[in-house]
């Protein structure tokens, strides 16, 4: 079976301080693809991110970065100086690469900055 | 502007009555998605396409219908056999190229959907 675990429920940080939201996932699949996703409070799901298994470079973008490790089954999402802007769901999600598709989505961490 | 749009944003349904969500893309993407959002959880799939006039069944497909006529519009009836509708529901398509025969779904705004 797939599962997507995201252990906080909610995070409360104050705006310019770093956060870093956790990601675990079991799958028996040796190709399969993870994602990040954002959703802010109008609903709509706004994509971040997409690695494949076989790739465990860690990735910057801007205030951005994620950390994959396949050792741990973790896929940690981290904003660097965080803004008010930064407060949304996110969901961390999973593909089998054998299965067109089926997105297996975490539970969300809700964020929230304050300024 | 390309994209995928929702309607309504807001639909409300009576006891005993169907109801169809709109999801129209124009990504030119091949496979389309419904996923059901409950409070405090995450998304579920409901149905998905992956060519014209050709679907299949998620992990709550029970008291939901679809169609694919075109590859632009996927429709979700919610059906009265639907005991607990109340929900956001979210569509989203995705391109069938890319590296591994598998691209990014990209999520329209949603349809909130409550239950008189």
């Amino acid at each position: 079976a797939q599962k997507v675990t995201q252990a906080q429920t909610e995070i409360s940080v104050v705006e310019k301080e770093d956060v870093t939201l956790d990601c675990v996932y079991e799958t028996r699949d040796t190709t399969y693809y993870l994602f990040w996703y954002k959703q802010p409070p109008s609903g709509e799901l706004v994509f971040l991110i997409r690695r494949n298994s076989f790739d465990e470079q860690n990735e910057i973008s801007g205030r951005y970065s994620w950390n994959f490790q396949k050792s741990t089954s973790s896929f940690n999402f981290t904003i660097t100086a965080s803004q008010v802007v930064d407060s949304a769901v996110y969901f961390c999600a999973l593909i089998r690469g054998s299965t067109l598709g089926r997105l297996y989505f975490g539970r969300g961490t809700q964020l929230t900055v304050w300024p | 502007d390309g994209g995928i749009t929702q309607s309504p944003k807001y639909l409300f349904r009576k006891e005993g009555q169907n109801v169809t969500l709109s999801c129209e893309q124009n990504l030119n993407h091949d496979a389309m998605y419904w996923y059901r959002q409950d409070p405090g959880q995450g998304l579920r799939l409901i149905y998905y396409s992956q060519i014209v006039n050709d679907f299949q069944k998620g992990d709550i497909a029970e008291g939901y219908s679809v169609s694919r006529e075109k590859k632009e519009s996927f429709p979700l009836t919610v059906t009265s056999a639907q005991k607990n509708p109340t929900a956001f529901y979210l569509c989203a398509s995705s391109s069938l190229q890319g590296e591994s025969g598998l691209e990014t779904q990209y999520f329209g705004p949603g349809t909130r959907l409550l239950v008189l």
